[in-house]
């Protein structure tokens, strides 16, 4: 199975921008990269997801590194209500072995006020 | 509010009950999920189904027995638990399970003592 590395914490202010590292580096042509998060107490929720352009939504973006072997979430003012587990997550949605959501640790974002 | 409803949100039993947790989705989804996640792990899948058919059993032991009466409800039965089965049963639903974004209900606490 395809795997992330996050960093197990993060840090920010609230309303500065958020930028939240994941790297693939076995990433394969027909996985897709998702993120997801998960509120204290609440399950998880998604974010967004990308191929390889970046993609923008009213949550966030993300940026695909043009080798794919990395991708950044992209926050652009941190509220604390952002405060939460982020998890980055490889998923084949071409029907291959790799099409289950495969959760990880994630990175703890904590958002000062 | 995620369209995913799950009663209850707690329970607490001993060794020797029988209890079920219950799952609805108002999403017209056609696939649902089980999920367990235990203290300091990350999520693990047990179950999927897709149109009522279980399509993915995780090696979840047969005291967990999930039932899928139709595409909107989902149950997991519980008998004979360990202590170690203490946990967060998250319960999610998806248009299709090999694309779309899962939604998530908020979980059942469960404590087995």
């Amino acid at each position: 199975d395809a795997k992330t590395t996050q960093p197990n914490s993060m840090e920010s202010n609230e309303e500065e921008p958020v930028h939240l590292p994941c790297n693939h580096s076995t990433i394969s042509g027909t996985d897709y990269i998702h993120w997801y998060r998960q509120l204290p107490s609440q399950g998880p929720e998604y974010v967004i997801h990308g191929l390889t352009s970046n993609v923008n939504n009213r949550m966030a973006s993300l940026a695909i590194a043009e080798d794919r072997k990395s991708s950044t979430l992209i926050l652009h003012r941190a509220t604390l209500r952002d405060a939460a587990v982020y998890y980055c997550i490889l998923r084949d949605v071409g029907g291959g072995s790799n099409y289950k959501l495969t959760f990880g640790k994630g990175t703890l974002l904590t958002v000062n006020p | 509010e995620t369209g995913v409803t799950q009663t209850p949100r707690h329970l607490v039993m001993g060794m020797t009950n029988k209890k079920s947790l219950k799952c609805e989705q108002h999403l017209g989804h056609n696939a649902m999920y089980w999920y367990k996640q235990s203290a300091k792990k990350p999520l693990e899948l047990m179950f999927v189904y897709n149109f009522k058919e279980q399509t993915e059993n995780n090696s979840v032991p047969s005291r967990f027995s999930p039932e899928c009466p139709n595409s909107s409800h989902l149950f997991l039965h519980l008998h004979t638990l360990q202590p170690e089965d203490s946990a967060l049963y998250l319960c999610a639903s998806s248009q299709d399970f090999l694309k779309n974004e899962q939604f998530f209900g908020p979980g059942t606490r469960l404590t087995v003592l």
